[in-house]
């Protein structure tokens, strides 16, 4: 069974960069099968992706973060990262990894997710 | 890369049938047939229900069923039980971005 958790601080100051990253456990990030994504839901409303990583490193980003996101992978330690630089409260939000499969871009595993608020 | 457009809010009776629809243009959902939904209950991340327009995963009840004309897609929920009652979620492949409606929350008169 494959599972992913997120971890990292939950708060962070504006202008700041947000880190956070994945553990993947029951299945490998180097996988030619599956992209490794992030996904975030801010206080009642509705998803929006991030990013998405290849096991090679290549990557795609949502074009209105793009200038701001760094999403990176750790074969050795089948780990992927998110960082996002320069938050405002608008970037608060409960922050999901998940796994998405290559041929369908459906995403079958998520993390549990994390709130991460951006505040001083 | 705008959101695809869902109703904000959708309701049915326990028996009954729903279907929720997911618009978006001939950049996303008309130009691929790699839709999914999601069903997300609170404080819960979400969970695949249907993939490419219409498959469904193992495990998810053959009540719901997914299809796609032209730029928009659909999904049915038939025999609504009272567990239904969740936000749902479409998603698109938008070459290479991915693309999220804006949710629809479904309650369970």
């Amino acid at each position: 069974q494959v599972q992913l958790q997120e971890s990292g601080p939950g708060l962070v100051k504006p202008s700041e960069t947000l880190s956070l990253t994945c553990t993947v456990s029951g299945g490998s990030v180097s996988s030619g099968s599956y992209y490794w994504s992030w996904i975030r839901q801010p206080p009642g409303k509705g998803l929006e992706w991030i990013g998405y990583i290849y096991y090679s490193g290549s990557t795609n980003y949502n074009p209105s973060l793009k200038s701001r996101v760094t999403i990176s992978v750790d074969t050795s330690k089948n780990q992927f990262s998110l960082k996002l630089s320069s938050v405002t409260a608008a970037d608060t939000a409960v922050y999901y990894c998940a796994r998405v499969s290559y041929s369908g871009y459906n995403i079958d595993y998520w993390g549990q997710g994390t709130l991460v608020t951006v505040s001083s | 890369q705008s959101a695809l457009t869902q109703p904000a809010s959708v309701s049915g009776s326990p028996g009954q049938s729903i279907t929720i629809s997911c618009t978006g243009t001939s950049s996303d959902v008309g130009s691929y047939n790699l839709v999914s939904w999601y069903q997300q209950h609170p404080g819960k991340a979400p969970k695949l229900m249907i993939y490419e327009v219409s498959k469904r995963p193992s495990g998810v009840s053959n009540r719901f069923s997914g299809s796609k004309s032209g730029n928009t897609a659909s999904l049915t929920i038939s025999g609504l039980q009272a567990e239904d009652e969740a936000d749902y979620y479409c998603c698109s492949y938008a070459g290479p971005y991915v693309v999220f409606g804006g949710g629809t929350k479904l309650t369970v008169l």
